[in-house]
C-alpha cells in the first residue's frame, strides 16, 4: 500500500527566504507525482505536475523534481513571500490497474511565511 | 468560468438524513473524482469515475454512492449520514491519468 510523508509537517520563514518542502513514497512505481497548494478554508489549486518520464517541473518560483529510485519529490520555493503562506500537499498516482487514477496525498506542510 | 463546481458549499443536517452533493466540470475531462477530508485535513480518495467505469475505495460505506447523469457531472449521494460523515468533500476531474482539478469543496456538518 503506497504512503506518502510530507517533511515538515510546519514550517515558518522570513519572508525572502528560499526554501525546500519535502515529499517521500513508499512505492516507487508511481505514474506521476503532483503538488498543490491548500489555502485555510479552500479548495486545492494544482501548482505542479511531474510525468513518470520526467525529472522536474518549474512554474515561476517554484521547482519541482522527482526521483522515483529513492521514492523522493522536493518543492522549492524561491524568494518567499507572505502570499506563499498556505499547506503544501504532495500526492502521487499509482502506477496501471484497478485504481490507477486515484491520488494518494501527504498529510501536507504548513508554511507561514513572515512579513 | 469555474473549471470544477460544486453544490452546496456547506451543508448541514441532522443524523440519519439522506443528502446529495452536486459537481460539474466544464473541462471536457473524462474522469471524476470524489476525495474526502477529514476533521486532521487528511485527503483521501472516495471513488473514481472514468467512462461508466468506477472504481471504489474499499474503505467507503456503501451508504455512499457517486451518481452520474453524463461525462460532465458526477453527484455523491449519502444515505443515513452518521456523526463520521461529517468533513470537507472535494470532487475533482481530468483527463484519464493526467493532472488533476479540484473543486472548491463542500463542508458537510452531521448534527
Amino acid at each position: 500500500k503506497q504512503e506518502v510523508t510530507q517533511i515538515p509537517a510546519a514550517l515558518s520563514v522570513p519572508e525572502g527566504e528560499n526554501l525546500v518542502l519535502n515529499c517521500s513514497f513508499t512505492d516507487s512505481a508511481i505514474y506521476n507525482l503532483q503538488w498543490f497548494r491548500q489555502d485555510p478554508g479552500k479548495g486545492l489549486t494544482s501548482l505542479l505536475l511531474i510525468q513518470s518520464s520526467q525529472r522536474e517541473q518549474t512554474s515561476g518560483r517554484l521547482n519541482a523534481s522527482l526521483d522515483k529510485s529513492s521514492g523522493r519529490s522536493t518543492l522549492y520555493i524561491a524568494a518567499s513571500q507572505p502570499g506563499d503562506s498556505a499547506t503544501y500537499l504532495c500526492a502521487v498516482y499509482p502506477y496501471s490497474g484497478a485504481g490507477s487514477y486515484q491520488l494518494t496525498f501527504g498529510k501536507g506542510t504548513k508554511l507561514s511565511v513572515i512579513p | 468560468d469555474t473549471a470544477v463546481s460544486q453544490t452546496p458549499k456547506y451543508l448541514v443536517t441532522q443524523m440519519g438524513n439522506d443528502k446529495s452533493i452536486k459537481c460539474e466540470q466544464n473541462l471536457g475531462h473524462d474522469t471524476m473524482y470524489w476525495y474526502k477530508q477529514d476533521s486532521k485535513k487528511f485527503l483521501k480518495i472516495m471513488f473514481s469515475y472514468n467512462n461508466k467505469e468506477l472504481i471504489i475505495n474499499e474503505t467507503v460505506p456503501n451508504r455512499f454512492s457517486p451518481k452520474s447523469p453524463d461525462k460532465a457531472h458526477l453527484n455523491l449521494h449519502i444515505n443515513s449520514l452518521e456523526l463520521g460523515d461529517s468533513a470537507v468533500y472535494f470532487c475533482a476531474s481530468s483527463l484519464v491519468t493526467a493532472e488533476q482539478f479540484f473543486g472548491p469543496g463542500t463542508r458537510l456538518t452531521v448534527l
